[in-house]
């Protein structure tokens, strides 16, 4: 069970920034938010992690507000080749292990 | 050699009979998971080692599955008496597990394509 929630599919166009808001209502004191993308035929990519306020790589910048409930992915100017599956996760301890539960993702379609 | 390497790419089968993959990690992360995924879900959990102890495995993970993680490096997992419900793609990350935040990323390879006939 994903400690996630996020938009199943969202749409844009070349060139439009991309917001993907993830909700974590339960996410607990040590949790990092960790952001992947995947491609068809791939295993998903490590693009972004933080903790909190504001993280930024030359992928994407990650937003996440005070009380940690939620998390925005940003992606800026995008481009045919970033529609993939965005996931958003937060880590899981289970019987004092490490691991980390796949939703569904975000399909994000980018049109010409 | 930088990224994690799964073989093969590839595997079709028929229905009753085992097979094996292969995943070597990247040579010092000491986590090492198993995934499987199907079309259109996310990557479902395996199983998780650290170095060669196997840690945890799914409750949804059959007793025909089994992994291996001799010395801590490469990984194998086997599934016996295949069925056409184990057709998937099966995902093998690793992770350096040191420092806050940092077992959370996983680099994944490209996937072992299982279709059972």
């Amino acid at each position: 069970l994903a400690k996630t929630t996020q938009p199943i599919s969202m749409d844009s166009y070349e060139g439009q920034e991309v917001n993907i808001t993830c909700s974590h209502n339960n996410i607990a004191t040590n949790d990092y938010i960790t952001w992947y993308q995947q491609f068809p035929s791939q295993g998903p990519r490590f693009i972004i992690q933080g903790y909190k306020t504001k993280v930024t790589n030359e992928v994407a910048s990650l937003f996440i507000p005070a009380d940690r409930k939620s998390s925005t992915l940003s992606l800026p100017r995008v481009s045919l080749s970033d529609t993939a599956v965005y996931y958003c996760l937060v880590g899981w301890v289970s019987g004092g292990y490490n691991k980390l539960i796949f939703g569904a993702g975000t399909r994000l379609a980018v049109h010409p | 050699d930088t990224g994690v390497s799964q073989d093969p790419r590839h595997k079709i089968t028929k229905r009753g009979q085992n097979v094996t993959f292969r995943c070597d990690p990247i040579s010092e992360h000491n986590r090492l998971y198993w995934y499987r995924q199907t079309l259109g879900q996310g990557p479902e959990f395996l199983t998780y080692f650290q170095n060669e102890a196997q840690l945890e495995k799914s409750r949804l993970l059959s007793d025909r599955f089994s992994a291996e993680r001799p010395k801590g490096s490469f990984s194998t997992l086997e599934i016996q008496r295949t069925e056409q419900g184990d057709s998937a793609m099966y995902l093998c990350a690793s992770s350096a597990g040191q420092g806050a935040g940092e077992w959370e990323k996983l680099f994944f390879g490209s996937g072992t394509q299982l279709s059972v006939l």
